[in-house]
């Protein structure tokens, strides 16, 4: 059973689109990150959201902690070929010690 | 400057080889793990360590052993590959640090990933 339930799954757009990718749970998380993965890379994080009703900004990219802390978004605008990759959001417990739970993942293509 | 490092960058087996991959990071990161990585699945922890000499199960452990001998390296091995274990396989850590479990959220930082092949 996924806990983090991710989508869409694949997205494709063009450039100067605007798009938004969910990150749905049925339990509370302590906090929530988004990756984004690169071909033939790792995952590398770009936000972690803490607080409910949480929302950060990273240039062109929001994201929001749902107020209940069982979701989260990340919105584009914009959208650049730069912006291309795997999203991946990634939710933390501390009742589940050191470890993340990580959703399915968002394949993001922007073309230009 | 390297972070975290994974050999063998690809590797190619047939079924009932044997094979160990290795992770090593330069950041005395406390936590280190082993994920596997399969198309719509997103990332699966097979094992995970809290410390030197400690190891724990994650949610996929079957068909791995890990070690953790020195605390800046954690090793996976494969004792009889079996085509399921084909998967791109990512190494990760992360501080231990009571202060940065709070504030920081167990950020991890991950290597560049081992794509496995069993035939």
């Amino acid at each position: 059973t996924q806990l983090l339930e991710q989508s869409p799954q694949f997205l494709s757009i063009q450039e100067g689109e605007n798009l938004t990718v969910y990150c749905n749970s049925s339990s509370v998380f302590s906090s929530l990150q988004w990756y984004r993965q690169e071909p033939g890379e790792g995952p590398v994080l770009l936000v972690t959201v803490v607080t409910g009703g949480e929302v950060k900004k990273l240039k062109r990219l929001t994201f929001q902690f749902g107020d209940a802390r069982k979701d989260s978004s990340l919105h584009i605008t914009a959208a650049q070929p730069g912006d291309t990759g795997l999203y991946l959001c990634a939710g933390y417990k501390e009742t589940s010690g050191s470890r993340l739970t990580f959703g399915e993942g968002t394949q993001l293509t922007v073309n230009p | 400057n390297a972070g975290v490092t994974q050999t063998p960058k690809f590797r190619v087996l047939k079924t009932g080889q044997s094979m160990t991959l290795l992770c090593a990071q330069d950041m005395n990161h406390e936590y280190m793990y082993w994920y596997r990585q399969d198309p719509g699945m997103g990332l699966r922890l097979i094992h995970y360590s809290v410390g030197e000499g400690t190891t724990a199960k994650g949610e996929v452990p079957d068909g791995y052993n890990v070690s953790r001998l020195k605390k800046q390296n954690f090793l996976l091995g494969l004792e009889s590959a079996a085509p399921s274990q084909t998967s791109v396989y990512f190494c990760a850590s992360s501080w231990r640090n009571e202060m940065w479990l709070r504030v920081a959220k167990n950020i991890q930082y991950f290597g560049a990933g081992t794509r496995l092949s069993v035939l």
